[in-house]
């Protein structure tokens, strides 16, 4: 199973955008990349998917270098809403179901 | 379409009891996977059941286990709870597995004394 790290905290301030990186030395040829955000007593809520490249929706973009073993999800323009703990996954699935590995999180604070 | 829904919200057990989780995924979605969640470990990964069958499983000892019914509802069994079983449980489904977006319930916070 791949293995994720992220950092444990960031600060930013209102409007600003905040890139949170995440390296995944060992992700296989097959795997995903996802990225989830997870408020207190909430379950954690799907953000953005990709496999490579640049992939971007409606709240966020998600950056994938060729080689793969590290992607930023950008947020532009955060508000105090987006204060919250933001988790990279990757993994893939099989004839086994899926097999991802949840890393520890980056946990956000905006600040105002 | 309503989302996955989890029951009991919250609960309290002693240590060496055993306890049921129940989760109902959304209409539609075949595939449920649990995760349990403490401040020490993470999010870590259970097991997934798709039509009734459990497809995979994490690395959790054999006093965790789980089922899926016909209307792809899912129940968690844990026996002979430990202190360290307290926990976030957290229930998610998919239409299908595979590369679908995965959508959690609220989670059923288990504290256990």
């Amino acid at each position: 199973l791949a293995k994720t790290t992220q950092p444990i905290s960031m600060d930013s301030y209102e409007g600003q955008e905040v890139n949170i990186t995440c390296s995944h030395n060992n992700i296989a040829t097959n795997d995903y990349i996802t990225w989830y955000q997870q408020f207190p007593s909430q379950g954690p809520r799907f953000i953005i998917q990709g496999y490579k490249t640049k992939v971007t929706n409606e709240v966020a973009s998600l950056f994938i270098p060729a080689d793969r073993k590290s992607s930023t999800l950008s947020l532009p323009r955060v508000s105090l809403s987006d204060t919250a703990v933001y988790y990279c996954l990757v993994g893939d699935w099989d004839n086994y179901g899926q097999n991802f590995v949840f890393g520890p999180g980056t946990r956000l604070s905006v600040l105002p | 379409k309503a989302g996955v829904t989890q029951t009991p919200r919250y609960l309290i057990k002693t240590r060496g009891q055993q306890v049921t989780l129940s989760c109902s995924p959304i209409s539609g979605h075949r595939s449920v996977s649990w995760y349990q969640q403490t401040p020490g470990q993470g999010l870590q990964f259970l097991f997934e059941y798709f039509s009734e069958t459990q497809r995979n499983k994490g690395n959790f000892p054999g006093r965790f286990s789980g089922r899926q019914f016909s209307n792809s509802r899912s129940e968690m069994n844990v026996s002979t709870l430990e202190l360290g079983d307290s926990a976030l449980y957290l229930c998610a489904s998919s239409s299908s597995g595979g590369r679908e977006t995965q959508y959690f319930g609220p989670g059923t916070r288990l504290l256990v004394l």
